[in-house]
């Protein structure tokens, strides 16, 4: 079964401080994404990666950057943590082709900044 | 992203339906996922659509109209555990990017 694994799945930072979200993907995927979702609302796109070592901007990218050192390694990176960064976060993969393009998503990693 | 839109809550009975609409901007469009999430969870894959039509696919079906940028989740025999949200979300043709609505949150009562 596809698995995307998240780390950590929850964290509290301190506003200014920075933060690091992990993903690890066993899927032998291509594409690895990373969403945001507040209370009650929808996901929202942060950062993609279509091949290791290079990432594009989502719709909502400022204050975030992202990391994909390889394949199956995505990581998203808070520089200068804000309160209004507080959210859960969602990292996701996807293959090239056909059925495995089915998007899956990892476990979710909620972070309260302070 | 790409106007998903849907309406923010439902309420249905069980042993009935429920019908959970969406609507799109057609622009770019290459397929529409439905996704089913619970609270405090991750959300979980149920349907892709790409042709007009109604893809019947047993509990969950899916409804498809590309020239009017509309979808539909189409629940049967609605069960107290279909209580969850259910997200929309419009496929980009690059890279399989999704751009989801804000999500229906379905209440089946007894």
């Amino acid at each position: 079964e596809a698995a995307v694994t998240q780390s950590p799945r929850s964290k509290v930072a301190v506003t200014g401080g920075k933060v690091t979200l992990s993903c690890h993907q066993t899927n032998n995927h291509d594409y690895m994404y990373w969403y945001r979702q507040d209370t009650g609302h929808g996901l929202r796109l942060i950062h993609y990666s279509y091949v290791a070592d290079s990432t594009e901007k989502g719709d909502i990218p400022d204050g975030y950057k992202a990391s994909r050192p390889s394949q199956e390694n995505f990581s998203l990176i808070l520089e200068l943590a804000s309160l209004s960064q507080t959210a859960v976060y969602f990292c996701a993969s996807s293959g090239r082709t056909g059925t495995n393009t089915e998007v899956f998503f990892g476990k979710g990693t909620r972070l309260t900044v302070v | 992203g790409q106007g998903v839109e849907q309406p923010d809550n439902l309420m249905s009975v069980e042993g009935t339906f429920a019908r959970v609409n969406c609507t799109y901007s057609t622009s770019g469009f290459n397929g529409l996922s439905w996704y089913q999430q619970r609270e405090g969870h991750a959300p979980v894959f149920l349907s892709y659509v790409v042709l007009d039509g109604l893809k019947d696919s047993g509990h969950f079906s899916t409804f498809l109209s590309r020239s009017n940028g509309y979808s539909y989740l189409l629940l049967t025999e609605l069960q107290i555990k279909d209580s969850a949200s259910y997200l929309c979300a419009v496929r980009w043709p690059n890279y399989n990017v999704l751009y989801f609505g804000s999500g229906t949150k379905l209440t089946v009562e007894p």
